[in-house]
């Protein structure tokens, strides 16, 4: 069974400067997905970014970042020039190219102060 | 594009009663997954569903839950004689076809059992 472990059940960052989260997975699987979702305190699940394992390359969107080192099963969450707007739940998943469940982390919970 | 609706968004009920829970995909969406969330914990699969199939339910409790996605109106989820441990956030998600397309998600049902 595929594990996603996050590490770091809390984080605070100032305003405008860079947090980077943390997510580790286990699977004997070559070709996967991994994805980064925000909770906010509305409770929605919003998809942030998402990596193929088989593209070396880190997804990039707009301030979001991964550091994708599939060797280590390591996904990290890079949130640059951080906003009030992203204090949320962070929610690293990871799904096969088999599968379609998510198999979730128990997130990390960002504090943004001003 | 109206995205993956849930409703309701807050249900209440009495112990040993009923609670269904409503989820309509995003519009091309064929593929609905259920996702349990208890408090402080990530997501949970439940059960994946294709029109009219169940095409995996290793993630649904053996008693009391079942779910349905028939040909035509919303997928269900449903809890026969709920119990207090029920208590949690529910969340549909909805994907067209494609493998590598993700998994969009709805504000969820918060289900409480009095």
């Amino acid at each position: 069974a595929q594990t996603v472990t996050q590490s770091q059940p809390e984080m605070s960052v100032q305003e405008a400067e860079t947090v980077t989260l943390s997510c580790t997975y286990d699977t004997s699987e070559s070709d996967y997905y991994l994805f980064w979702y925000k909770q906010p305190p509305s409770r929605q699940m919003i998809l942030v970014i998402r990596q193929e394992a088989y593209k070396q390359q880190n997804a990039t969107e707009n301030r979001f970042s991964v550091n994708f080192q599939k060797a280590a099963k390591s996904f990290s969450l890079k949130i640059s020039d951080s906003q009030l707007g992203d204090a949320a739940m962070y929610f690293c998943a990871y799904h096969s190219n088999s599968g379609y469940a998510l198999n979730f982390g128990k997130g990390t919970s960002l504090l943004v102060t001003p | 594009n109206a995205g993956v609706m849930q409703n309701p968004r807050h249900l209440v009920r009495r112990r040993g009663q009923e609670a269904r829970l409503r989820c309509s995909p995003m519009k091309g969406h064929s593929h609905v997954y259920w996702y349990r969330q208890l408090p402080e914990e990530g997501l949970k699969f439940m059960v994946y569903l294709q029109k009219e199939n169940i095409i995996d339910e290793s993630g649904m409790p053996k008693e009391r839950f079942s779910a349905e996605f028939p040909k035509e109106g919303p997928s269900i989820l449903r809890i026969q004689q709920v119990v207090r441990g029920d208590s949690a956030a529910y969340f549909c998600a909805s994907s067209p076809p494609d493998r590598d397309q993700p998994q969009h998600f709805g504000d969820g049902t918060r289900l409480s059992i009095l």
